[in-house]
């Protein structure tokens, strides 16, 4: 009930090319979900986020795509950086009413990861 | 968004000693969570830590292990007690940042290895 499922493991994407990152989650009380970028040795920095009255959320080259049916949602890299390689981590919380989320209210649960790799 | 200044930022301990690990926030928040990342693991939520009461413990971690304090609404620390070899990971302290909506704000992160 509090997984989010993170995929693929690991990317690698040549400069210029978009990197696509996909997520699921099954708690239905979720309605926050941020992306974050880690690099080594630092903690996880936020991206970008979505609530679930939106399908789609832009920011420069970064897009989230939320599916609230399929209880999925997806981040696409546009024109990839070598800057970009970094580890990304899909999350979720509740935050909109106590009530809802219960225990989950406020906490972000994190998908598994992926590591972007960007070639020149 | 919040400044969240944790310290130390590494430490090599011996097993069966404490650490305790400190988290200062630039701002007052409610919420402030404890996380724990082995290497090349996502993070793993131990506690919430809200000023003026206890800590909530997910399960797995208990309050003997890990103790946390919360003294007023820009700190917070984390002891990890009684430390072994697998106690050695990646902890960092977050906190949901004031009037930003809904964001949290993640700690640089203390690299801990128990030898």
């Amino acid at each position: 009930q509090q997984q989010v499922k993170q995929s693929p493991q690991s990317l690698i994407v040549q400069k210029g090319g978009i990197s696509i990152i996909n997520c699921a989650y099954e708690n239905t009380a979720f309605d926050y979900f941020p992306w974050y970028q880690q690099f080594p040795g630092k903690g996880p920095a936020l991206l970008i986020a979505i609530r679930p009255d939106v399908s789609e959320k832009k920011e420069g080259r970064f897009t989230i795509s939320f599916n609230k049916s399929a209880k999925q949602f997806s981040l696409h890299i546009m024109d990839s950086q070598p800057g970009d390689s970094a580890t990304y981590f899909c999350a979720a919380s509740c935050v909109g009413s106590p009530n809802a989320g219960g225990t989950s209210y406020g906490k972000l649960t994190f998908g598994q990861g992926t590591i972007l790799t960007v070639h020149p | 968004s919040a400044v969240i200044s944790q310290k130390p930022s590494r430490d090599i301990c011996q097993r069966g000693t404490s650490l305790t690990i400190q988290c200062q926030v630039d701002s007052q928040v409610t919420m402030m969570f404890w996380y724990r990342q082995q290497p090349g693991q996502s993070l793993t939520l131990i506690a919430t830590a809200n000023q003026g009461s206890e800590a909530t413990y997910e399960s797995g971690f208990v309050i003997d292990k890990f103790p946390i304090s919360r003294p007023n609404l820009t700190f917070s620390t984390l002891t990890v007690s009684n430390m072994s070899p697998e106690d050695s990971s990646i902890y960092l302290c977050s906190a949901q940042n004031p009037g930003q909506g809904y964001g949290y704000t993640f700690g640089s992160g203390t690299r801990l290895t128990v030898v």
